[in-house]
């Protein structure tokens, strides 16, 4: 299958400072990416949907000023988290979608822990 | 708005013998995917297997097959022959065709503890 890479896997903050995640596909165009965050022993949560050249379209309760989703190219979506907080540990996973495809490829995560 | 229930939190299975993980949603679209993921402890997604609504044969990939009864809105996984590297989280997923947003919906997941 395709692949999709995120950067960095794991992350630790202090809090008050801001972290980028990037999620990258390395062998295809994906025209939609998805960010999810799961915390631990729980399902993945979608936060938003990025299309690329296009703002994200945040799911209710992200907060889009805290969360910030860039989709500049058709392969690479980052995501930054502003002003950290210890509740925003997590794992943050992305995914990709091609265009005319339903398979959705996933970036192996990023373990973020803020101190 | 779609809706993806996966009952069994966890799940207790010998080695070799066949297992079903149950999953069941919900969706007012007529054109809609079914997924299963796999979530080892690494934290990695791999997928599985896809069943499309308009599928008429149940989708079979390997060891995985997919039981859809569609009047039911049932999507379950079947693993035949159950290994020890089986062990892992495994979430079902829904997903509208037609919705302009794509998104995927997961389910909560259940746990599969493969036994020697």
């Amino acid at each position: 299958g395709a692949v999709v890479s995120q950067h960095p896997s794991w992350v630790i903050c202090k809090s008050g400072t801001s972290v980028k995640i990037e999620c990258r596909s390395l062998d295809f165009q994906a025209t939609t990416m998805f960010w999810y965050r799961q915390f631990p022993k729980q399902s993945l949560m979608l936060m938003a949907t990025s299309n690329e050249g296009s703002k994200a379209t945040y799911e209710q309760g992200v907060e889009k000023d805290k969360f910030l989703i860039n989709h500049a190219s058709l392969t690479l979506s980052t995501l930054t988290v502003t002003s950290a907080h210890p509740e925003d540990s997590s794992f943050y996973i992305c995914s990709g979608v091609a265009l005319h495809s339903y398979e959705q490829y996933f970036g192996p995560g990023t373990r973020l822990t803020v101190t | 708005a779609q809706k993806i229930t996966q009952t069994q939190p966890g799940m207790f299975v010998q080695e070799k013998e066949a297992v079903t993980l149950d999953c069941t949603y919900d969706t007012s679209d007529q054109s809609y995917g079914l997924f299963w993921y796999k979530q080892p402890s690494s934290g990695e997604m791999i997928f599985l297997i896809y069943q499309g609504s308009y599928d008429e044969q149940n989708a079979t990939e390997g060891r995985y097959s997919l039981n859809f009864q569609k009047a039911r809105k049932s999507a379950n996984l079947v693993i035949s022959a159950s290994q020890l590297g089986d062990s892992a989280m495994y979430f079902c997923a829904m997903r509208e065709l037609m919705n302009r947003d794509d998104k995927i919906i997961f389910g909560k997941g259940t746990r599969l503890h493969i036994l020697p």
